[in-house]
């Protein structure tokens, strides 16, 4: 399996600009998670999915970040309008909390977002 | 108070050493347990799980847990400069099992 495949790797936009981050889980996972990783705040989970379905987006910052599974390949996580503090590395994670050696989250590689 | 808590660091060992790593966590039904490693510019990768029934190794690798004091340790024997990395501790969170509370890591520096 190709594992948790994110796009794009880096993304630069002026503030204010609207930004949309795309995720696609490993095959059979039915669990999707958004989080965000800053310096000063560490790992904080922005939302979860859980057979395409929102459980949990008690993370989201505000009303400006929205996310949404049309599919169960597919995440977006979308910034409108974004702004400077917004500036993290997102990661996207799946699993199906089964197995023995991969019982855990996988990590997709990253969006460095830089709003300017 | 910080629901997992890591000491930052950098922890320093020599290579061949062992580095012991630490974290707490303030939620008593926590029950799974998890380690991350991180190296610079990449991306979380889970190196060692745990349940609340018991320890666990995994060649180099050990991961022990103190309910009654609420903190899990890593041990890595024979440390080598390519475990140079930040240690990412995450457990489970009661109230949704599915949801996993990082800490904010602690460097690992293994000097050659």
């Amino acid at each position: 399996d190709a594992g948790v495949i994110q796009s794009p790797r880096h993304e630069v936009t002026e503030m204010g600009q609207e930004v949309t981050l795309r995720c696609k889980p490993i095959s059979g996972h039915d669990y999707l998670f958004w989080y965000r990783q800053t310096m000063m705040r560490g790992l904080e989970l922005l939302i979860y999915f859980n057979n395409n379905v929102p459980i949990d987006d008690s993370g989201m910052p505000e009303d400006r970040f929205s996310a949404k599974m049309p599919n169960a390949s597919f995440s977006t996580l979308k910034i409108q309008p974004s702004e400077p503090r917004d500036s993290a590395v997102y990661f996207c994670a799946s699993t199906d909390w089964t197995g023995p050696t991969n019982y855990g989250y996988t990590f997709g590689s990253g969006t460095r977002l830089t709003v300017v | 108070q910080k629901e997992v808590e890591q000491n930052s660091g950098p922890l320093s060992v020599p290579e061949g050493a062992i580095a012991s790593l630490n974290c707490t966590y303030s939620d008593r039904g926590s029950q799974s347990f998890f380690w991350y490693r991180q190296y610079s510019g990449k991306s979380p990768e889970l190196i060692m799980f745990i349940y609340s029934n018991g320890d666990k190794e995994d060649g180099r690798f050990t991961a022990q847990l103190n309910k009654a004091s609420q903190y899990v340790s890593l041990l890595i024997r024979d440390s080598q400069p390519s475990d140079s990395a930040t240690y990412l501790c995450a457990v489970n969170y009661a109230g949704d099992g599915n949801k996993l509370v990082f800490g904010a890591g602690t460097i690992l520096r293994v000097k050659s």
